[in-house]
């Protein structure tokens, strides 16, 4: 089965603060994507990435960075926490080269992150 | 531009089926995905079309019209358990190694007893 491991369920963070979100994944799939949910929004991509070092934005990437120096891990980096990021944040994984067909994207169980 | 539609919210009867309906309007397609997320929980993996038709899973089959833009998510001999929000996503136009998909809102099911 895929594991998409995040670092935290829940985190408490203040306007101002550097975060940092990690992700790993044990599927050696090539790309990997963060999302956040927020209610009557569902889910927006912020960043994703196809390939180490390779990033590419999403919808909303204004105010994070992300960071895959490794295939496993992909980070995201809010580079000063604001009250209007509070929300679940959701990362995923998908495609690995040796299983080409039906992709889908696998979850961790998402970082529900509060900036007070 | 791109957009999926689907209900917002419906509600449906322990052992009943439901239909959940998905449209869509993308630039190219390369196949369509469901999702069952529980409240607070992350997205789980349902189903997935890319040709034309029927595909059965269990209690849960999806249908796929690529010439209206259609999918529906059938739910049968229906569960407490499965109250739960549905996802609709599409992967539209071809980029080597699918990459983004394109999300609907959800939508929430209530299944009352």
């Amino acid at each position: 089965d895929v594991k998409v491991t995040q670092s935290s369920r829940y985190l408490v963070k203040r306007t101002g603060e550097k975060v940092f979100l990690e992700c790993v994944q044990d599927m050696d799939h090539e790309n990997m994507f963060w999302y956040r949910q927020d209610p009557g929004l569902g889910l927006r991509l912020i960043y994703f990435s196809y390939d180490v070092k390779m990033k590419e934005k999403g919808d909303i990437p204004e105010g994070y960075s992300v960071s895959r120096e490794k295939k496993e891990r992909f980070s995201l980096i809010l580079e000063s926490a604001s009250t209007n990021q509070t929300s679940m944040y959701l990362c995923a994984s998908s495609f690995n080269r040796q299983t080409s067909k039906n992709q889908p994207q696998h979850f961790g169980d998402g970082t529900r992150l509060s900036i007070l | 531009g791109q957009n999926i539609d689907q209900p917002t919210e419906m509600t449906a009867t322990e052992g009943a089926i439901v239909q959940i309906n998905c449209t869509y309007q993308t630039s190219g397609f390369n196949g369509l995905f469901w999702y069952q997320q529980h409240a607070g929980e992350a997205p789980t993996f349902l189903s997935y079309n890319v040709l034309d038709g029927l595909e059965e899973k269990g209690r849960f089959s999806s249908f796929l019209s690529r010439s209206k833009g259609y999918s529906y998510l059938l739910l049968k001999e229906l569960q407490m358990k499965d109250s739960a929000s549905y996802l609709c996503a599409v992967r539209g136009g071809w980029a080597g190694n699918n990459r983004k998909l394109i999300w609907g809102l959800g939508t929430s099911l209530a299944v009352n007893p």
